[in-house]
């Protein structure tokens, strides 16, 4: 049973939609995290909030705009996206971000689909 | 650039066979190890990991790691696979100060009953 959950579990939306990922941790913990996993590609970094800040933004594209009202809680707004962004989106959190050993805990995902 | 070499893309085993997935970093100073496991169907969890100490590393489900700093590898290791450890299996490193993870491209294993 995982800590993190992620709504919803799949998401098919049309290049001018506009959609949001959801992401809750029930841990406790002050860092989250977005990951884009794609097909015969390593695990890709996007995001990190550490306490509700942004401490990371690893060049993504701006059609996807994170949100983190507070420590439990992340989004991630999707708009005029492109069919290549069609992935699995992990969430994920830790206990700190600044610990380099920390476990990161994992959501299901969001199979996403770009039409 | 940091870069986490998974050499096994697809591995297929009969049960109570030894595995073991290679995993090779390119950082030549302090390394944090990891590996995570994804079973069909479920999330990425964590099955062991490595930042100081014994270079042995044991985890879940009997599953062991060991570090070996000349050959930058951390393999990942079990002597007797079961059905249940079908899954794909991802190494990962953070490499000096660097908070952001560096992960592998995966390795799916098949173990037929």
């Amino acid at each position: 049973e995982t800590g993190v959950t992620q709504t919803p579990r799949h998401l098919v939306m049309g290049m001018t939609n506009k959609k949001s990922l959801k992401c809750e941790q029930h841990l406790g913990h002050n860092a989250m995290y977005w990951y884009k996993q794609s097909a015969k590609k390593p695990l890709e970094l996007m995001f990190v909030y550490s306490l509700e800040e942004r401490v990371e933004n690893n060049s993504v594209p701006s059609r996807f705009s994170p949100e983190c009202p507070n420590s439990s809680h992340l989004f991630l707004h999707l708009h005029t996206l492109q069919p290549e962004d069609s992935a699995l989106y992990l969430c994920a959190s830790s206990q700190d971000n600044s610990h380099l050993t920390d476990t990161q805990y994992f959501g299901p995902g969001t199979r996403l689909t770009v039409l | 650039a940091q870069s986490v070499s998974q050499h096994n893309h697809h591995v297929i085993l009969s049960e109570a066979a030894s595995l073991e997935l290679g995993c090779n970093y390119s950082y030549g100073g302090t390394v944090n190890l990891f590996w995570y496991v994804q079973y069909p169907g479920q999330h990425l969890q964590l099955l062991l990991k490595y930042f100081s100490g014994d270079p042995l590393v044991k985890g879940i489900k009997g599953f062991e790691a060991e570090f070996i700093k000349s050959k930058f590898s951390f393999n990942l290791r079990k002597p007797s696979v079961q059905w249940s450890d079908t899954a794909e299996y991802f190494c990962a490193v953070n490499a000096g100060n660097n908070r952001k993870l560096i992960w592998g491209l995966g390795t799916s294993l098949a173990v037929n009953p």
